[in-house]
């Protein structure tokens, strides 16, 4: 069936790196993908959201980029932080959301 | 201004129990949704709320239910309680049905024994 997933089910980064965690997903007819953070414990968070007629979008020290020609999206957060240390999700936005498997940024020191 | 308040956040059943949860929404938000998640399956969708009415249903048996209150606070309820039915399960509001972005309680984490 149509899905949602991510590419690496974790990633380690160095403090003050840049991190890209990756999406894919299977259905052209996708339009709208949202990114969100779920910290030990808590529930997930919004961090930013992409329409199809957008490429890029950017937030604070975060950049969302779509591909619609491979079905790709990517999330980048520029200079890590260990507070940017949780687990990332890439979701669909299909009258509910469609969630990713979710990769886990790991910041070291 | 509060956030998604979920009760209880922690609590323990035997197979063939029946749990009801609760979820109060951010003031104002009258789209109330409910996700499980557990680490084989990840966040999946239960169902959505606005306005007293069920908006859409996830690919759950009939075991799980929910209902909304003329308040937006929403309940869910799961029947006959399976082992596999230990997970998170987590509470999102929004001010508008279908949203993308939703605002997600601690959630309540249910281990059936």
């Amino acid at each position: 069936g149509e899905s949602v997933g991510l590419h690496l089910p974790t990633l380690s980064v160095q403090e003050g790196d840049n991190s890209i965690i990756n999406c894919a997903y299977s259905n052209s007819a996708s339009d709208y993908f949202i990114w969100y953070k779920q910290e030990s414990g808590k529930g997930p968070q919004f961090i930013i959201d992409i329409r199809s007629n957008m490429d890029k979008r950017q937030g604070q020290r975060v950049t969302v980029l779509l591909n619609k020609t491979v079905k790709h999206l990517s999330l980048q957060i520029a200079a890590t932080q260990p507070g940017d240390s949780a687990v990332y999700f890439c979701a669909e936005a299909r009258g509910e959301l469609i969630f990713g498997q979710g990769t886990e940024l790991s910041v070291k020191p | 201004k509060a956030g998604v308040t979920q009760t209880p956040r922690y609590l323990i059943k035997t197979r063939g129990q029946q749990v009801t949860l609760s979820c109060s929404p951010i003031s104002g938000h009258r789209s109330v949704s409910w996700y499980q998640q557990t680490p084989g399956q990840g966040l999946q969708f239960l169902f959505e709320y606005f306005s007293e009415t069920q908006r859409n249903k996830g690919n759950f048996p009939g075991r799980f239910s929910g209902r909304q209150f003329s308040n937006s606070r929403s309940e869910m309820n799961v029947s006959t309680l399976e082992l596999g039915d230990s997970a998170l399960y987590l509470c999102a509001s929004s001010m508008r049905v279908e949203a993308g972005e939703l605002f997600f309680g601690e959630g309540s984490r249910l281990t059936v024994l």
